[in-house]
């Protein structure tokens, strides 16, 4: 079946540009995350949707970030006044949600760069 | 900041057992131990998971000592495709997931 997507696979922008970066999960899955993952750290946690609502959005570094989940499927990352420090992959993942499932499966990322 | 501590770096020769540990002394009592690899410029892939008992799939095995405060990954076959970077994770249940820096095994012919 289909795994997680992500699109755009790359972004180059201007910083103070504002960027948009989709997820599509896994069909089903009811659990949603994002992640940023810098050159040669582990993905660090941003944000995690149960459903529509953030769960738990601790790891979203200021108020330039932005997510969202109307409708319990695809999400949207949202980036305003975009700065170099920003530049990393972005990766989603999605999880059954349900006891006994809750291994992530994760999409390629997408390779953010703001010049 | 992780939870989990994991030495950088790991050497295994093709074709032998690659056996990765993980110290989690802070783990609580209802805490998962998650293991994901990461294989370069893809996203992190899911291997296994443990509560209390020795957990095995057709990717690894997870040994888990009794007082749950290490663990050890197990690929019994390493081949050079599981050249990769393993992280070890505690997740209360699974939602919020820090992972910490991991270990870069390098599989050798």
């Amino acid at each position: 079946g289909a795994g997680v997507s992500q699109t755009p696979s790359n972004k180059v922008t201007e910083k103070g540009k504002y960027v948009e970066l989709r997820c599509d999960p896994i069909s089903g899955h009811t659990a949603l995350y994002w992640y940023r993952q810098s050159l040669g750290q582990g993905p660090e946690f941003l944000i995690y949707f149960q459903g529509t609502g953030a769960a738990d959005d601790s790891g979203l570094p200021n108020d330039r970030f932005f997510a969202v989940r109307p409708e319990g499927s695809v999400s949207t990352l949202k980036i305003q006044r975009t700065e170099r420090g920003d530049s990393a992959v972005y990766l989603c993942a999605s999880s059954s949600g349900l006891a006994g499932g809750l291994e992530q499966f994760f999409g390629p990322g997408t390779r953010l760069t703001v010049l | 900041d992780a939870k989990t501590t994991q030495p950088p770096s790991m050497d295994c020769a093709e074709g032998r057992a690659a056996n990765l540990p993980c110290n989690h002394s802070t783990i609580s009592g209802n805490e998962y131990v998650y293991w994901y690899r990461q294989i370069h410029s893809q996203g992190p892939q899911y291997i296994i998971h443990g509560l209390k008992n020795n957990e095995t799939n057709e990717m690894a095995s997870l040994i888990i000592t009794e007082d749950r405060k290490s663990s050890t990954l197990i690929l019994p076959h390493a081949t050079l495709r599981d050249t990769a970077v393993y992280y070890c994770i505690e997740t209360l249940g699974g939602f919020k997931t820090i992972f910490g820096a991991g270990t870069r095994l390098f599989v050798k012919a």
